[in-house]
């Protein structure tokens, strides 16, 4: 069974500061593709950075990284000089190579405060 | 511009009827996805298209109809068999299957039932 689980359903950071939001995920296919997507209010689903399974180098996209630790099954997204528009849901998500689509967490909402 | 776009907005939908939520993509993206979020949930797969004229059910299929006859659309079915279809509803396209190849999604469409 795949599963991913973002267990911070909520998460606040001051302006400035980095934060890291958690994600594990839980599969049995050797080959997979990590992602985070941010969802602000309006809805829709916007990529932010994608992590593959034999990738040797965490991915990072501007102030966003992917702290990937394969053994331990976790892939957290690292937010640097978070921002006001930073505030949205997170969302996690998990590619097994063999199945073809996403499996999403349930999503952290991170607010930003001046 | 290259996207994905979803039509209505917002959908009513009365007690008995079917209602069609349109997706349409010019990535020229093999695949395509529709996918559920209820408030406060992570995203939930209906239906899934790798090729045209061909479909998968995903987790939540009952009640919804999809097809699949050009490249660029994928339309989706609320059928009456839905009892409970209020929610958001997402498509999203990618290259081929989601593993190393990221789902872009449209801007989505909120269904309410009267």
């Amino acid at each position: 069974a795949q599963k991913i689980t973002q267990t911070q359903p909520g998460m606040f950071v001051q302006e400035k500061e980095a934060v890291t939001l958690d994600c594990t995920y839980d599969t049995s296919d050797p080959s997979y593709g990590l992602f985070w997507y941010k969802q602000p209010s309006s809805g829709e689903m916007i990529f932010l950075i994608y992590q593959g399974s034999y990738d040797q180098q965490n991915a990072t996209e501007g102030r966003y990284s992917l702290n990937f630790q394969k053994a331990r099954k976790s892939a957290n997204l690292v937010i640097s000089a978070s921002q006001l528009g930073d505030s949205a849901m997170y969302f996690c998500a998990m590619s097994p190579s063999t199945l073809g689509r996403l499996y999403f967490g349930r999503g952290t909402q991170l607010t930003v405060w001046p | 511009d290259g996207g994905i776009t979803q039509s209505p907005k917002y959908l009513f939908r009365k007690e008995g009827q079917n209602v069609t939520l349109s997706c349409e993509q010019n990535l020229n993206h093999d695949a395509m996805y529709w996918y559920r979020q209820d408030p406060g949930q992570g995203l939930r797969l209906i239906y899934y298209s790798q090729i045209v004229n061909d479909f998968q059910k995903g987790d939540i299929a009952e009640g919804y109809s999809v097809s699949r006859e050009k490249k660029e659309s994928f339309p989706l079915t609320v059928t009456s068999a839905q009892k409970n279809p209020t929610a958001f509803y997402l498509c999203a396209s990618s290259r081929r299957g989601p593993q190393k190849e990221t789902q872009y999604f449209g801007p989505g469409t909120r269904l309410l039932v009267l």
